[in-house]
């Protein structure tokens, strides 16, 4: 099965500056790679995602690249503000029809963003 | 509108209680899951419904009975859990198993004695 490795599992950042967050997968069918911010006693959001026919996506100060050949992910964070501290959760995933692995996430172990103001 | 709601927000049952989760969804998404997610770890997929069927079951133990009255509603029957079953439960949607974007909801968290 698909297996997704998550680095850093902490991230403390000054307000202002980038974050960054990496994300490697095992299973070269995986072929959708969505990023799930959660803050405390709340359910993942979704706030980016991205396809393995795209390398990179970008939604004001967020942005998601992907390089299929080494099976690795990244999330960029710009300009980071107090508001974007909370635990990162990277995912893994075959989208398309048929099988029973269609459809699961598999997602990384979470990253804890912390920004100082 | 991306909102999946989910009831109760908090709950405290005993071993020996029956209860129900419920969580609900307007997108007129047909796949909703079942998610348990314990402290500061990843969520695990226990069930996905797919058009109301039962698709995929994460071996979960059978004090844990899903349920999918309609396109809109599922639910989860708890009975005779265990400590160890205290975690926040997660429900998701997306626009059906291919889809694979999947939506949410606040999650109810779950305390057994």
């Amino acid at each position: 099965g698909e297996n997704v490795e998550q680095h850093p599992s902490t991230l403390s950042v000054q307000e202002g500056d980038s974050a960054v967050i990496k994300c490697t997968y095992s299973d070269s069918a995986s072929n959708y790679f969505p990023w799930y911010k959660q803050e405390l006693g709340k359910g993942p959001q979704l706030i980016i995602d991205i396809r393995s026919n795209v390398g990179e996506k970008k939604d004001q100060r967020i942005a998601v690249t992907l390089n299929k050949t080494a099976k690795h992910f990244s999330l960029h964070i710009t300009e980071t503000q107090p508001e974007d501290s909370a635990v990162y959760f990277c995912a893994a995933s075959r989208s398309g029809a048929g099988g029973t692995s269609y459809g699961k996430l598999t997602f990384g172990q979470g990253t804890i963003l912390t920004v100082h103001p | 509108d991306t909102e999946v709601t989910q009831t109760p927000k908090h709950l405290v049952m005993g071993m020996t209680n029956k209860k129900s989760l419920k969580c609900e969804q307007h997108m007129g998404h047909r796949a909703m899951y079942w998610y348990k997610q314990k402290a500061k770890k990843p969520p695990e997929l226990m069930f996905v419904y797919s058009y109301e069927k039962l698709s995929i079951n994460e071996s979960v133990p059978s004090r844990f009975s899903p349920e999918c009255p309609n396109s809109s509603l599922l639910n989860l029957h708890l009975h005779a859990l265990q400590p160890e079953d205290s975690a926040l439960y997660l429900c998701a949607s997306s626009q059906d198993r291919t889809g694979v974007t999947q939506y949410f909801g606040p999650g109810t968290r779950l305390l057994v004695l």
